[in-house]
C-alpha cells in the first residue's frame, strides 16, 4: 500500500533552516510527480512546490522562492525539502503529497503523508 | 495569479444534498479536484477530473464543472460527511487551492 511519511519538523528561531524529508513507499516512486503542501494553524491548504518525476521541473510559490529549495533521491525513495530563512509566516504543517496521474494530464494528490509539524518562533 | 473562491461555511440536515462551490475565472476549461479533511486528519481526494471518483469513495459525492463554477454536490448527507472541504486546480505550472469550506451536518 501507498504510504508517506514526513519527518524533520520541529521548533525553529527566525532566519533558521531545517530539512523536511518525506520517505515514500508501495509505489514506483520514480513514475511520480511530488509536491509539498503546508497548513497554517487553523488555516486552509496551501501549495509550496512540485518536482517531476526524474527531478528536472520543480516550481515554487511565490512567497518561498529563493528560500525553499525542493528535491528528491529516486535511489532512496525519498522527497526533501530544505528551508532557509524561515519566518514566522512558515509556521505550519507540511504534508508531502502525490501527483496521481503519472501523465501529467491532471494534477490531483491521490495519497497525502500525516504531515510534520514546523514552527517558526523565538 | 489565478484564484478559487469557496464559501466558507455551509449547514445541511442530515439526509439532505450539500452542494459546495468553487469559483474561478474560466474555471469550466480546467480539471477541477476536491478534498475533504476532518479534524486533525490528512486530507483525502473526493473528486478528481472535475466528476471521478477515487476507489473508495462513496457514490454520494459526485461533482461537476461548467463555466466558472466547480461543484461538489454530497447526496443524502451523513454526519461522517462534516469536515472541511477544498477545490484544487493546476493552472500556469502552479497549483491553486480554494479557501475551504466548512461543512456542518446538523
Amino acid at each position: 500500500q501507498v504510504q508517506l511519511v514526513e519527518s524533520g519538523g520541529g521548533l525553529v528561531k527566525p532566519g533558521g533552516s531545517l530539512r523536511l524529508s518525506c520517505a515514500a513507499s508501495g509505489f514506483t516512486y520514480s513514475d511520480y510527480y511530488m509536491s509539498w503542501i503546508r497548513q497554517a494553524p487553523g488555516k486552509g491548504l496551501e501549495w509550496v512546490s512540485y518536482i517531476s518525476n526524474r527531478g528536472r521541473t520543480i516550481y515554487y510559490t511565490d512567497s518561498v522562492k529563493g528560500r525553499f529549495t525542493t528535491s528528491r533521491d529516486n535511489a532512496k525513495n525519498s522527497l526533501y525539502l530544505q528551508m532557509n530563512s524561515l519566518r514566522a509566516e512558515d509556521t505550519a504543517v507540511y504534508y508531502c503529497a502525490r501527483v496521481g496521474d503519472t501523465a501529467i494530464v491532471t494534477f490531483e494528490y491521490d495519497y497525502w503523508g500525516q504531515g510534520t509539524l514546523v514552527t517558526v518562533s523565538s | 495569479s489565478y484564484e478559487l473562491t469557496q464559501p466558507p461555511s455551509l449547514s445541511v440536515s442530515p439526509g439532505q444534498t450539500a452542494s459546495i462551490t468553487c469559483s474561478g475565472h474560466k474555471l469550466g476549461d480546467k480539471n477541477a479536484c476536491w478534498y475533504q479533511q476532518k479534524p486533525g486528519q490528512s486530507p483525502v481526494l473526493v473528486i478528481y477530473e472535475d466528476s471521478k471518483r477515487p476507489s473508495g469513495i462513496p457514490e454520494r459525492f459526485s461533482g461537476s464543472n461548467s463555466g466558472n463554477t466547480a461543484t461538489l454536490t454530497i447526496s443524502g448527507t451523513q454526519a461522517m460527511d462534516e469536515a472541511d472541504y477544498y477545490c484544487q486546480v493546476w493552472d500556469s505550472s502552479t497549483v491553486v487551492f480554494g479557501g475551504g469550506t466548512k461543512l456542518t451536518v446538523l
